[in-house]
């Protein structure tokens, strides 16, 4: 079954601008982790932020953790072409090794 | 240095086929997952070996499906007498140990059942 559940489903953007992508889940956690995936392709690690964390960045993501609300956001500033993909939060819940991915959002980034 | 490796990259099966899908790991690496990703959705957690040993196979949907890492490298997730719903993408995944969150994910099998 699913942990996370991704908001929203698809994302369509122009170059340049910003994508917020949400996930929420349903359990507690140990950390949180946002995997990139391009069709047809394996997941891309991009992204940890720990239970007692608030927010982190990397290059251009930042991603912020409500632990309260059980959600976390991803935000892509100044977004290229070459972030056309599906985006997957994961949570390490029940097992804190086996990962627990959402349905994912697919996002599409027009030049 | 190499990534997790996946073969074949896809495999069409008549139903009641028995199916063998092979995981290379990134070299040294102690834990390895697998994933069944079905179209459209996330990837769902099967199984889990710790080097040769198989810690949790709860995820695994039937006695149908079997993993084994007998050397605690490569690993083969087996699948006998395919069913349709056994149609999906088969991910591997490894990482350092189990103290190291990140998993490395291979390019993944696509098993078609017809």
């Amino acid at each position: 079954s699913q942990q996370g559940e991704e908001d929203p489903q698809a994302l369509s953007i122009q170059e340049g601008e910003n994508a917020t992508m949400n996930c929420s889940y349903k359990t507690s956690i140990n950390n949180l982790q946002w995997y990139r995936q391009n069709s047809g392709r394996g997941l891309v690690h991009l992204i940890l932020i720990r239970s007692n964390e608030r927010e982190k960045h990397s290059g251009r993501l930042r991603v912020t953790l409500d632990t309260s609300k059980k959600s976390s956001s991803l935000l892509i500033t100044a977004s290229r072409a070459a972030d056309t993909a599906s985006y997957f939060c994961a949570t390490d819940a029940n097992s804190g090794y086996a990962l627990n991915f959402g349905k994912g959002t697919s996002l599409l980034v027009t030049p | 240095g190499a990534g997790v490796s996946q073969s074949p990259r896809y495999k069409v099966a008549k139903r009641g086929q028995d199916v063998a899908l092979r995981c290379d790991p990134i070299s040294g690496h102690v834990s390895l997952f697998w994933y069944q990703q079905a179209l459209g959705q996330g990837p769902e957690f099967l199984t889990y070996f710790q080097n040769e040993a198989q810690l949790d196979k709860s995820g695994l949907p039937s006695d149908r499906f079997f993993a084994e890492r007998p050397e605690g490298s490569v690993s083969t997730l087996k699948i006998q007498r395919t069913q349709q719903e056994d149609s999906a993408v088969y991910l591997c995944a490894s990482s350092p140990g189990l103290a190291y969150n990140e998993q490395f994910f291979g390019p993944g099998t696509r098993l078609t059942v017809l």
